[in-house]
């Protein structure tokens, strides 16, 4: 299985702040990385798929990039409501893993 | 707007199964597979595996294997996901989520939260 490690696994920041996060995958996964927020008590929602292209309703503060083995989500501006636990997932091969989290906490 | 459909909540003893299901609506039910994660109490995301209703055909997760069972019913546009000789373990929100083209999962159930106890 391919292994999918995420870093930090928690961060403190402010509103306003620029908050990125990195996934790397064990293996080359070309740009099959999808992320997604879960807020407490929550379903986890799709905010970015295929390493860079947004889904649909997400707000632009959210982007995605890399390719490999290497990724980031980077929020360009943090506000109240995205305080949440944010998961990176590779679909290049079965089965679908997810790293562990990034839980970005208010400062 | 695309729904996914869950019951709440099972309560399981150890060594029974659960049988959860996954109501689909608003979208062409055999043009998406359907994918199942858990998630233990304060834990991260679990891929399961995964059915393409169309054919029925299933993929599951190598530690799985023997204990789950993913089916379909196209009539009612209903999954099914079905985990056997349950232990405390298993005690998780168990979720069903569309998997579209482009290989990610769109939309999601509200889960279940199967919890297993004596």
């Amino acid at each position: 299985d391919i292994q999918m490690t995420q870093s930090p696994s928690s961060l403190s920041a402010s509103v306003g702040d620029r908050v990125t996060i990195t996934c790397r995958a064990s293996q080359s996964i070309s740009t099959y990385l999808n992320w997604y927020q879960q807020k407490p008590g929550k379903t986890p929602k799709l905010l970015i798929y295929a390493s860079s292209s947004l889904q649909s309703g997400v707000p632009s503060r959210f982007s995605g990039s890399g390719s490999g083995t290497d990724f980031t989500l980077t929020i360009s501006s943090l506000q109240p409501e995205d305080f949440a636990t944010f998961y990176c997932q590779q679909s290049y091969d079965n089965p679908w893993t997810f790293g562990q989290g990034t839980k970005v906490e208010i400062k | 707007q695309v729904q996914l459909v869950q019951p709440g909540a099972e309560v399981k003893k150890p060594g029974a199964s659960v049988k959860i299901s996954c109501k689909a609506s608003e979208y062409t039910f055999n043009n998406y597979r359907i994918y199942w994660v858990r998630q233990a109490p304060g834990q991260g995301l679990e891929w399961m595996g995964r059915i393409d209703p169309s054919s029925g055909d299933t993929t599951y997760i190598q530690r799985f294997q023997g204990r789950v069972t993913m089916t379909r019913e196209t009539s009612t546009s209903t999954v099914y996901m079905e985990l056997s000789s349950l232990r405390s373990e298993d005690t998780a929100v168990y979720y069903c989520a569309r998997g579209r083209s482009g290989s990610s999962n769109d939309y999601w159930g509200q889960g279940t939260l199967v919890t297993v106890s004596s």
